[in-house]
């Protein structure tokens, strides 16, 4: 079983919809987990953390489920610029040094 | 601003030849690493480096090996490069601080093709 496993997508839908995205992990005694963000042909890019509370940036909100070891990232009002591909990615170990990611689920915003 | 270069976007090379992946960071973070990325894997983790000259496997090191002589740069090298190891090479960097937001910073990736 992978450490952390994604629905690949793609997900297609309409500029204002809301689109949700889920992830499971396996290490229940993971710390920290966050979204990143990757354009086409680019790097991978923090979106923002994941806090056990939910948390809330502008039409991005993301969710945490310990006891379900479940993340989800919701995206309300789509934008095209919000294609591209989001990784769910975990820390195991509550180090500052490794992270585990999801292959990532990719979402593409039509006009 | 972070910023995390990395040597070539795009190099070729052919099997049996010797392959040096170079990173630099210039925020002074003690953490680097290397990761490959293929598509349906995701990102994994070839090795990492928490301090000048000290380096740890990751989660598939075989193939590979690093070098760390100053705290800016970190290499990756292939000793000898095969097929297999065709794949985007991520390089990324973080401060050795624990806490809820280690976050990562990536350099913009290269790519290699071993024909």
């Amino acid at each position: 079983r992978k450490e952390v496993e994604q629905d690949p997508g793609p997900f297609n839908v309409p500029e204002g919809a809301t689109v949700a995205f889920n992830c499971t992990y396996s290490n229940s005694a993971s710390q920290s987990f966050f979204w990143y963000r990757q354009d086409c042909r680019k790097e991978p890019k923090l979106l923002m953390s994941v806090y056990s509370s939910g948390n809330e940036d502008g039409r991005f909100t993301a969710q945490l489920n310990r006891a379900s070891q479940y993340i989800s990232l919701l995206i309300r009002d789509s934008k095209l610029s919000d294609s591209a591909t989001y990784l769910c990615v975990v820390n195991p170990s509550g180090s500052a040094r490794q992270l585990t990611f999801g292959s990532g689920t990719q979402l593409t915003v039509l006009p | 601003d972070v910023k995390v270069t990395q040597s070539s976007r795009y190099l070729v090379k052919r099997t049996g030849e010797k392959v040096f992946l170079e990173c630099v960071q210039d925020m002074d973070h003690e953490n680097m690493f290397w990761y490959r990325q293929d598509p349906g894997l995701g990102l994994r983790l070839i090795y990492f480096s928490y301090d000048v000259k000290m380096k740890e496997k990751g989660d598939i090191p075989e193939g590979y090996s690093v070098s760390r002589e100053k705290k800016e740069r970190f290499s990756l090298i292939l000793e000898s490069a095969s097929t297999n190891q065709t794949s985007m090479y991520l390089c990324a960097s973080s401060w050795i601080a624990g806490g809820p937001n280690n976050e990562q910073f990536f350099g913009p990736g290269t790519r290699l093709t071993v024909l």
